[in-house]
């Protein structure tokens, strides 16, 4: 397996813009991970699926942020309208079951000028 | 919530020394509770974890320990070497929920 695959690796955009992070977790994996890491604020937890499903989404910000996983294979994260704050990297990592070890993937810069 | 603690935020030793790096958490009902290493600008990857039911894993030169009383738990890695320079974070399940929290990491440093 290739691991968790994340696109685009890199982003910049303009503030107001919609933007959206990609990703395809390792098959077979039930659990899904959304999580945002900055200097200031360390590794969060934004959002988690079980078997597609949105679990627990106490994470995210603000409404700006949604996420979805339509089938096993597949989640975005959108962020609109984006804003320079929102500037980060956001990993993806995906499990076989809870509390078990997360795979991460390589992650997206998200740069919002 | 759960709330977990890391120290010290940066560390140096010197190859071959050993080094520590410990974290609290708030959480009785945290029950798993893993440490992952961050190289520079790569993933965060597993290095080692355990559960409440254990008080200490060894794995080669990296162990882990735990006190539930204290609610804390920490990770050791002997016989340094420069490859081990990177970013250390420990984490805690929160309750009896899925989820982890991370600490605010600990950026290790091994000098030749």
């Amino acid at each position: 397996d290739a691991g968790v695959i994340q696109s685009p690796r890199h982003e910049v955009t303009e503030m107001g813009q919609e933007v959206t992070l990609r990703c395809k977790p390792i098959s077979g994996h039930d659990y899904l991970f959304w999580y945002r890491q900055t200097m200031m604020r360390g590794l969060e937890l934004l959002i988690y699926f079980n078997n597609n499903v949105p679990i627990d989404d106490s994470g995210m910000p603000e409404d700006r942020f949604s996420a979805k996983m339509p089938n096993a294979s597949f989640s975005t994260l959108k962020i609109q309208p984006s804003e320079p704050r929102d500037s980060a990297v956001y990993f993806c990592a995906s499990s076989l079951a809870p509390l078990v070890e997360q795979y991460f993937g390589p992650g997206t810069r998200l740069t919002v000028t | 919530g759960e709330n977990v603690e890391q120290h010290p935020s940066t560390l140096s030793v010197q190859e071959g020394d050993s080094a520590v790096i410990k974290c609290t958490y708030s959480d009785s009902a945290s029950n798993y509770f893993p440490w992952y290493k961050q190289e520079l600008g790569k993933r965060p990857q597993l290095i080692i974890d355990i559960r409440s039911n254990v008080g200490e894993k060894k794995d080669q030169r990296i162990a882990v320990t735990l006190n539930k009383t204290a609610k804390h738990f920490s990770l050791h890695i002997t016989e340094t070497q420069p490859e081990d320079s990177a970013v250390y974070f420990c984490a805690a399940s929160q309750g009896n929920t899925d989820k982890l929290i991370f600490g605010t990491g600990t950026r290790l440093q091994v000098f030749p």
